[in-house]
C-alpha cells in the first residue's frame, strides 16, 4: 500500500461546477498535512494546509479525517483557471519527511 | 526576495556521464529538499538537509547518486555515472521551519540518451 494515495483522475467538470478529491494517508503518527497545486511542465506550489479543524480559503475548503486517515479537498464555483494537478501530502513520522501524493488531474471545461 | 533558484533548467547528457545539478535555498530557509518527479513514480523525495546536514537520504536510489550541500545558500545533486532510467524532472525545494511549507524551484529537466 502506498504511504499517500489519491485517485488520478482525471475529473472533468464544467465551469461552475463543485469537485472534490480525497486522499488517504497510511501512517496514523502523520502531523501535517498540505495540498499542493501543480500546473503542466511547473513546480508544485502550496494551495493550502490541512487543519484538524477543517479550513476553507474562498473556494477551497480542506477536511481532516484522522479516524479514517483521509484528507480531502473541495473545489466550489471551479474556473477554467482550477485546472491543474493536486497533489496531496503527509509527512510519515513525527519529523519532516514529506511524502507526496501521485496526484489528481482536473479539468474545468468551459 | 527570488524564490528557489535552480540550474540548469535542462540538461541532456550521454549515459555514462556525470551530471551535476545545482539549487541555491531561500535565504533564512533552514530546510532544503531535493525530489525527484517521473510520470511512473511521481514525486519522491531524495534526501533533505537541516542546516546544512543531511538528516535522511533513504530516498536516494543508489550509490551513484551524491548530494551536498557546502553552506546555506547552495546544494549540489550529483549523478555519477548517468543512466537512461535517470530521466525526470528534479526539484530543489527549503521551507523556513519543521513541518511548513516548501517552496519549490522551477525544478532541472533532466535527459540521459
Amino acid at each position: 500500500r502506498k504511504e499517500v494515495e489519491q485517485d488520478p483522475g482525471p475529473f472533468n467538470v464544467p465551469e461552475g461546477a463543485t469537485v472534490a478529491f480525497n486522499c488517504t494517508y497510511s501512517n496514523s503518527a502523520s502531523q501535517s498535512f498540505f495540498w499542493y497545486r501543480q500546473d503542466c511542465r511547473k513546480e508544485p506550489k502550496l494551495l493550502m494546509s490541512v487543519y484538524s479543524s477543517g479550513n476553507e480559503d474562498g473556494r477551497f475548503t480542506a477536511q481532516l479525517n484522522r479516524a479514517s486517515q483521509y484528507i480531502s479537498l473541495l473545489i466550489r464555483d471551479s474556473k477554467l483557471s482550477d485546472s491543474a494537478t493536486y497533489l496531496c501530502v503527509a509527512d510519515n513520522t513525527g519529523g519532516f519527511k514529506t511524502i507526496f501524493g501521485a496526484g489528481t488531474r482536473l479539468f474545468v471545461k468551459a | 526576495d527570488a524564490g528557489v533558484i535552480q540550474s540548469p533548467r535542462h540538461e541532456v547528457t550521454e549515459m555514462g556521464q556525470e551530471v551535476t545539478l545545482r539549487c541555491k535555498p531561500i535565504s533564512g530557509h533552514d530546510y532544503l529538499f531535493w525530489y525527484r518527479q517521473t510520470m511512473m513514480r511521481g514525486l519522491e523525495l531524495l534526501i533533505y538537509f537541516n542546516n546544512n546536514v543531511p538528516i535522511d537520504d533513504s530516498g536516494m536510489p543508489e550509490d551513484r547518486f551524491s548530494a551536498k550541500m557546502p553552506n546555506a545558500s547552495f546544494s549540489t545533486l550529483k549523478i555519477q555515472p548517468s543512466e537512461p532510467r535517470d530521466s525526470a524532472v528534479y526539484f530543489c525545494a527549503s521551507s523556513p521551519r519543521v513541518r511548513e511549507t516548501q517552496y519549490f524551484g522551477p525544478g532541472t529537466r533532466l535527459l540521459v540518451l
